[in-house]
This record gives structure tokens, C-alpha cells and sequence, in this order.
């Protein structure tokens, strides 16, 4: 069955960098359209970024656009968002997403909280 | 960037009927499709390609779609559907935008 399992959240300093991984299985990841999507404490869903299968397209949101480079790894099916220049409007529950037109499967979520 | 706006918020009493719309620029070239949210957990696809049900989701989720204007309808609506549910749909950019989330209480 199709699995996206995140990783890498937890609290940082405002300015600081995070990387958070997702490890996808159960489909072929590499033919995948990829997506980040957060969702902050009591708010609602955010589109983040964006890869294409190859990863050679990538769009952004202008609220992470030059801070967040998203990235995948095709040969060990993982997905990537190196977070920098954290601001604490940042914090969320960080999901892996799949799908290019709609968003199929969605991992459980990592959080990332920025706070001094 | 787009935007898409729903209604924070409708009730709907245990079996009758809801429909929760959806409006956007975004909605006029590309399909809209709808997640449902329960506390605590990720969302879940109910509806895409505007009216294509995933599997196992139950037929009483329908979606329809006019002009920049899309609706989801649960049709004899249960305990279970009680949930926030986002419309989403993609731009020119290539860029996604998720609509603001329509809370629905079953009363």
C-alpha cells in the first residue's frame, strides 16, 4: 500500500534551518508529481512546493519562494524541503503529498515549530 | 496567486442533504477537488477531476462545477462526515492553491 512517512520536524530558532525527509513506498515514486503542504495550529491547509517526476520543475509559494528549495532523491524514493531563514508564521504540520492535478495521498505529517 | 473562497462554516441535521461551494479563478481552467479533514488527522481525498470519487469513499460525496464556482454535496449526511473540508485546484503557474475550509457539523 502506498506509504509517505515525514521526518525531520521539531522546534528551531527563528533564522534557523530544518530538513525535513519523506520516504515514499508502495507506488512508483519516481513517475510521482511530489508536494509539501502545511497546515499552521488551527489553520488551514497551505500548498508549500511542488516537484515534478524527473525534478526538473519546481514551483513555490510566495510565502517560501527563495527559502524552501524542494528536491527529490528518485534512486531512494525520498522527498525533500531544506528549510531556511525559519520565521515563526512557519510553524506547521509539514505533509508529503502526491499527485499532480489532486492530491491522492498524503503522509501523517511532521510539525515544525520556530520559537526562541 | 489564486484564491479560493469558502464559507467558514454550515450545519446540516443527521440525513438531510448539505452542498458546500467553492469560488475561484483557478476553478474556470482546471478542476476543483475536495479534502476532508478530521481533528487530528491528515485530509483525505473525497472528490477530484470535479465529480470522480476515489475508491472507497461513499457515493453519497458528489462534486458538480459552474463557471469559477465548485460544490461538494453530501447527500444524507452522517455523524461521520462532521469534518472541514477543502476545495483545492491548480493555476496557470503551476501553482496550488488550497480554498479557506468549510467546517460542517452534523447536527
Amino acid at each position: 500500500q502506498v506509504q509517505l512517512v515525514e521526518s525531520g520536524g521539531g522546534v528551531v530558532q527563528p533564522g534557523r534551518s530544518l530538513r525535513l525527509s519523506c520516504a515514499a513506498s508502495g507506488f512508483s515514486f519516481s513517475s510521482s508529481v511530489m508536494h509539501w503542504v502545511r497546515q499552521a495550529p488551527g489553520k488551514g491547509l497551505e500548498w508549500v512546493a511542488v516537484i515534478s517526476d524527473d525534478g526538473r520543475n519546481k514551483y513555490y509559494a510566495d510565502s517560501v519562494k527563495g527559502r524552501f528549495p524542494i528536491s527529490r532523491d528518485n534512486s531512494n524514493n525520498t522527498l525533500y524541503l531544506q528549510m531556511k531563514s525559519l520565521r515563526a508564521e512557519d510553524t506547521a504540520v509539514y505533509y508529503c503529498v502526491r499527485g499532480e492535478y489532486y492530491f491522492d495521498y498524503w503522509g501523517r505529517g511532521t510539525l515544525v515549530t520556530v520559537s526562541s | 496567486s489564486s484564491e479560493l473562497t469558502q464559507d467558514p462554516a454550515v450545519s446540516v441535521a443527521l440525513g438531510q442533504t448539505v452542498r458546500i461551494t467553492c469560488q475561484g479563478d483557478c476553478l474556470g481552467t482546471y478542476y476543483a477537488s475536495w479534502h476532508q479533514q478530521k481533528p487530528g488527522q491528515a485530509p483525505v481525498l473525497v472528490i477530484y477531476g470535479r465529480t470522480k470519487r476515489p475508491s472507497g469513499i461513499p457515493d453519497r460525496f458528489s462534486g458538480s462545477s459552474s463557471g469559477n464556482t465548485a460544490s461538494l454535496t453530501i447527500t444524507g449526511a452522517q455523524a461521520e462526515d462532521e469534518a472541514d473540508y477543502y476545495c483545492n485546484c491548480r493555476d496557470n503557474s503551476g501553482n496550488h492553491v488550497f480554498g479557506t475550509g468549510t467546517k460542517v457539523t452534523v447536527l
